[in-house]
């Protein structure tokens, strides 16, 4: 299994809105509506912040929303805020009980 | 409070082995399936294993199977990963997570554990 691909970084301004794109095939992201997003500060573990493509764990800001098309799901983060800036993992299942993650993305807030 | 802590980590020559162990707190572990994800240092995240909470199913990732095992002890609230044959590229923090569904893998994660292996 090939990991997800993710961009390297994005960026954005408090306030504003920013996308982080997870692609992946046919026999993960394309087949099943099971893509989770995680967020990591540095020196910590991840943290839940999307599950089951569009929901969020209690506790998360409705700033998170997420999203899939095809082989391809997104994460956009409202209303950029400054304890945004962290690495994110998008993961997929990609079939009896096997499971992928994306390449990490590191948000910036500018 | 949920808590994981994971603990058996360190330096390690490569084709040597370590025995991971995750102690958990604040829920009823048999109630759970687990899940192992390893980080290489300054990598992203990687899917080791999935244990049932009867241990009845477990898979691992291409890369560990015939290395890799883990198993758990529900009544001492304690998961485990045997780690054998390791290689250079086994290097990274190991974290034990709750599995609650295909959808959401790694619900609660523990602090994580630091395997180097190196000569």
């Amino acid at each position: 299994q090939s990991a997800l691909t993710q961009p390297r970084s994005v960026s954005g301004s408090p306030g504003q809105s920013v996308t982080i794109s997870c692609t992946g095939t046919s026999s993960d992201v394309g087949s099943y509506d099971y893509v989770s997003w995680y967020q990591q500060h540095p020196g910590k573990a991840p943290n839940p912040m999307i599950y089951d493509v569009t929901k969020r764990p209690s506790g998360v800001p409705d700033r998170f929303s997420g999203s899939k098309s095809g082989n391809t799901a997104s994460l956009t983060i409202s209303g950029l805020q400054a304890e945004d800036e962290a690495d994110y993992y998008c993961c997929s299942f990609a079939g009896t009980y096997t499971w992928v993650f994306g390449t990490g993305t590191k948000v910036t807030v500018l | 409070e949920v808590q994981l802590v994971e603990s058996g980590g360190g330096l390690v020559q490569p084709g040597g082995s370590l025995r991971l162990s995750c102690a958990v707190s604040g829920f009823t572990l048999s109630t759970y399936s687990m899940i192992w994800v390893r980080q290489a240092p300054g990598k992203g995240l990687d899917w080791l294993s999935y244990i049932s909470s009867s241990s009845a199913t477990i898979f691992y990732a291409d890369s560990v199977k015939g290395r890799f095992t883990v198993s758990r002890d529900n009544a001492k609230n304690s998961l485990f990963l045997q780690l054998n044959s390791l290689r250079a590229d086994d290097t990274g923090v190991y974290y034990c997570a709750t599995y609650v569904g295909r959808g959401r893998p790694g619900d609660f994660w523990g602090q994580g554990t630091l395997v180097t292996v190196s000569s």
